[in-house]
């Protein structure tokens, strides 16, 4: 079964701090997306990736930055976290032109 | 964008068939229609696609209009661990990287 792996859960953390936020899949997928879901907003795309080392911004990059050095593997991280940044985020994978998004359980993110 | 417009929430008692509505009256030719689903504090599950033809899989059948200007998502025999917030979605073919979800339509199951 294929698998989209997030590594908390759930996380809180102080206003400033530098939050990371890992993502690893096992399907060999070349695309790796960060997604954040708040209520009313439905789901938003944060930045993705088509490959190893390329990044592109997605609708809300601000805040964000993303790194991928191995396939496997995208992190979100979050330089200095602020309370607007509490939410849900989704991590997905999907292969090369491929729409279909397999996503991560997510991690609930609260920022006091 | 390439908006849906979906019922905000829907009831349907467990065995029963859902079936679940959605308006994509902008889709364009080359666009596929997608389902997918979230169930309470887990990422959304792919559910089952199709371009205009009706599809059918071991999770659900998708029934497309023939002006494929909305479509019908179906349930078969529900069950509660069907509860979930289920999204419509249309996306062309060099869309693959910006997928994103609306309202969505809350199904509640109940027994």
């Amino acid at each position: 079964d294929v698998k989209v792996t997030q590594s908390s859960r759930y996380l809180v953390k102080r206003t400033g701090e530098k939050v990371f936020l890992e993502c690893v899949q096992d399907m060999d997928h070349e695309n790796m997306f960060w997604y954040r879901q708040d209520p009313g907003l439905g789901l938003r795309l944060i930045y993705f990736s088509y490959d190893v080392k390329m990044k592109e911004k997605g609708d809300i990059p601000e805040g964000y930055s993303v790194s991928r050095e191995k396939k496997e593997r995208f992190s979100l991280i979050l330089e200095s976290a602020s309370t607007n940044q509490t939410s849900m985020y989704l991590c997905a994978s999907s292969s090369g032109q491929g729409r279909l998004r397999t996503f991560g359980s997510g991690t609930r993110l609260t920022v006091v | 964008d390439a908006k849906t417009t979906q019922p905000t929430s829907m009831d349907c008692a467990e065995g029963r068939a859902a079936n679940l509505p959605c308006n994509h009256s902008t889709i364009s030719g080359n666009e596929y229609v997608y389902w997918y689903r979230q169930i309470h504090s887990q990422g959304p599950q792919y559910i089952i696609h199709g371009l205009k033809n009706n599809e059918t899989n071991e999770m659900a059948s998708l029934i497309i209009t023939e002006d494929r200007k909305s479509s019908t998502l179906i349930l078969p025999h529900a069950t509660l661990r069907d509860t979930a917030v289920y999204y419509c979605i249309h996306l062309p073919n060099n869309a693959g990287n910006m997928l994103t979800f609306g309202g969505g339509t809350r199904l509640m199951v109940k027994p």
